[in-house]
Formats: C-alpha cells, structure tokens, sequence
C-alpha cells in the first residue's frame, strides 16, 4: 500500500517571502502521479499543482513550484510570494493505476495528514 | 465556473439513526468519489462511481454505508445507523473520467457529527 507523509502538521510564513512544504511518500510503482491540494478554512478543496513521475521537469504554476526528487521519493512544494490567501491546510497526494475487480482499474487518490500553513501580515 | 453541489452543509444525528448526503457533480463528468475526512487528518476514499457503476468501494464499511448513483449524474451517500465514529466530513470530487490526467474537483463536503 502507498504511504504519504507530511511532517509539518503546521507552518507560518510572513506574507512576501518564500515557504516550503516537505511531502515523502513510499511507492514501489514507477508510474504515477503526485499532487499538492489546498484546503482553504470553510471552502474545497482545490488542485494546485501535479507532477507526473515520469516527467523529470519540476512543475511550475505561477507562485507554486515542486522539487521532485524520484529516488528520494520526496515531492515538496515551494511557495513564493507568500500572500494572505495562501492560509490553509495543504494535502501531498499520491495516485497511481490500480487494478480491481474483474480486470477494471481506477485510480485512486491517497493523501498525507497535512500542513496547516498560517500566513502573516 | 462549474461546481460539485452537496447538500446538507452541516448534519448533527444522534446514534443509531439514519443520515443521508447528496451530491451533484459538475455537467459531464463520469466519474464521481466520496471521501471521508476525520479531523486532522487527509481525505480516504470511500467509494468511486464510473457513471452509474461502482469501481472501488474497498474502504466502505458495507455493513452500515451505502452508496448509489442510479442515473449516473447526482449521488447519495447513506449511513445506516450512525455511530460516534462516523463524526467526519464527507467529501464529494468528481472528474471527466478517472486518472491522473483527469483534475477532481471538490465539493464543499457536508459536516456529520454524531451524538
């Protein structure tokens, strides 16, 4: 079964500089996917960035980058420019192709525990 | 914008009565998951919808949680009876069609606490 750790149940960060979530997951799949979501207080859960493990490019998307490191099995999101909206739960996710029941397959999203993230003024 | 619609937002039952969640996902979208996140904790899949088919419910305690999506568009999510440890929120995604590819989009989850 895969596994996501993150080890920063919370972090602070003042708004205009740069923060880093740390996310390792444990996977003896050589295809998948990882994902960084946010969950802001009282609103969805939105898909900020994803990282195919085949592609050896980081992911950028605007202020949020990765630093993906496959034999370390490390996915860690930076963000730059910290703004106030930045405030909330961050989630790493691992999906990787499964196969169930009579020969179907789906993919299935596996979480870590989160990273509170507080910006300041 | 598109959103996934779930009704009720809050829900607070007493044990061993029956609760019910709904869930809309947006227009088009074939595949519909249910999570269950307990405070503290990230999403765990509960159950996935390929239209009105199930292709996973591995971690779905049968005993008490149902689930259906009879026309495959809106879903329902019951427990049946609710105990202490159902106190959670449950979360509705759905996607184009399952895989990495394809984004979930969320819904705003609807709160259970059990009494």
């Amino acid at each position: 079964a895969q596994t996501v750790t993150q080890s920063q149940p919370e972090m602070s960060v003042q708004e205009a500089e740069t923060v880093t979530l740390s996310c390792t997951y444990d996977t003896s799949e050589s295809n998948y996917y990882l994902f960084w979501y946010k969950q802001p207080p009282s609103r969805q859960m939105i898909l900020v960035i994803r990282q195919e493990a085949y592609k050896q490019q980081n992911a950028t998307e605007n202020r949020f980058s990765v630093n993906f490191q496959k034999a370390a099995k490390s996915f860690s999101l930076k963000i730059s420019d910290s703004q106030l909206g930045d405030t909330a739960m961050y989630f790493c996710a691992f999906m990787k192709r499964g196969l169930i029941g009579s020969g179907g397959s789906n993919y299935k999203l596996t979480f870590g525990k989160g990273t509170l993230l507080t910006v300041n003024p | 914008e598109a959103e996934v619609a779930q009704s009720p937002r809050y829900k607070i039952t007493e044990k061993s009565q029956a609760v019910a969640f709904w869930c809309d996902p947006i227009s088009g979208h074939a595949t519909l998951y249910w999570y269950r996140q307990i405070l503290g904790q990230g999403p765990e899949l509960l159950v996935q919808f390929q239209d009105e088919s199930v292709v996973d419910d591995s971690q779905l305690p049968k005993d008490r949680f149902s689930a259906e999506r009879l026309k495959g568009v809106d879903s329902t999510l019951k427990i049946q009876p609710a105990e202490l440890g159902d106190s959670a929120m449950y979360l509705c995604a759905s996607s184009l069609v399952a895989g990495g590819d394809n984004e979930q989009f969320f819904g705003p989850g609807t709160r259970l606490t059990v009494l």
